[in-house]
């Protein structure tokens, strides 16, 4: 059973260019999270999804960021006018079920903003 | 609000030695509670996790942490520390009432082994 997967692992965008991150759940899993790991800082909740619904996006930017979850294909995360400040690795999480089950998470991608 | 603490930034043992690395949380109930490892540039592996029952929980790779409620607090535990366990630890807590499935983690304590 293949893991939770990221793509790209890493990017490199210019200020101003948009930014989309993919994350493609362990099979079976219809729950998703998108974290975010600031330089020398743990890892902060950003968005809940289930397929073709957000549950909580009580961690994301109110500007700028998107989550989305489609019924078919992965999830995406997408970064409008990144600024430096959004250089960060991003991490994905897929439970099978939702509250109180496991995550498991996924390599990363490493956003540089140039 | 819920909060995690991890005292500890950084904890240098030696080999053979054993380790304790803490964990205390802020929540009016019992959460579930995580102890997971990255080792760098690596996303997060599972160590081991408390739901619910015996509060003394046995992870993989030899770990173990207890949960101790009266205390808030859930360390994470090894008794003979191999160079292999160098990397960052980080305790969660989650299943928060009508909050969905988040994780909120502590700031990670970086472990580092000496020969």
């Amino acid at each position: 059973n293949a893991g939770v997967m990221q793509n790209p692992r890493h990017l490199v965008r210019r200020r101003g260019q948009e930014a989309r991150l993919r994350c493609s759940p362990m099979k079976g899993h219809s729950h998703v999270y998108w974290y975010r790991q600031l330089p020398e800082e743990g890892l902060k909740f950003m968005v809940y999804l289930q397929k073709e619904n957000i549950i909580d996006e009580s961690g994301m930017p109110k500007e700028r960021f998107s989550a989305e979850f489609p019924k078919e294909g992965p999830s995406i995360l997408r970064i409008q006018q990144v600024v430096r400040g959004d250089s960060a690795a991003y991490f994905c999480a897929s439970s099978p079920v939702g509250a109180g089950d496991t995550q498991y998470f996924g390599p990363g991608t490493r956003l540089t903003v140039l | 609000a819920q909060s995690v603490t991890q005292p500890d930034i950084h904890i240098t043992v030696s080999e053979g030695a054993s380790l304790e690395l803490r964990c205390n949380y802020s929540y009016g109930a019992t959460p579930y509670l995580f102890w997971y490892v990255q080792s760098p540039g690596q996303g997060l592996q599972l160590l081991l996790k408390y739901f619910s029952g015996d509060t003394l929980v046995q992870g993989i790779k030899g770990f173990e942490a207890e949960f101790k409620r009266s205390q808030s607090s859930f360390n994470l535990r090894k008794p003979s520390v191999h160079w292999s366990d160098a990397a960052e630890y980080f305790c969660a807590v989650g299943g928060f009432y009508n909050q969905g499935g988040k994780l909120i983690f502590g700031q990670g304590t970086e472990l580092s082994v000496k020969p």
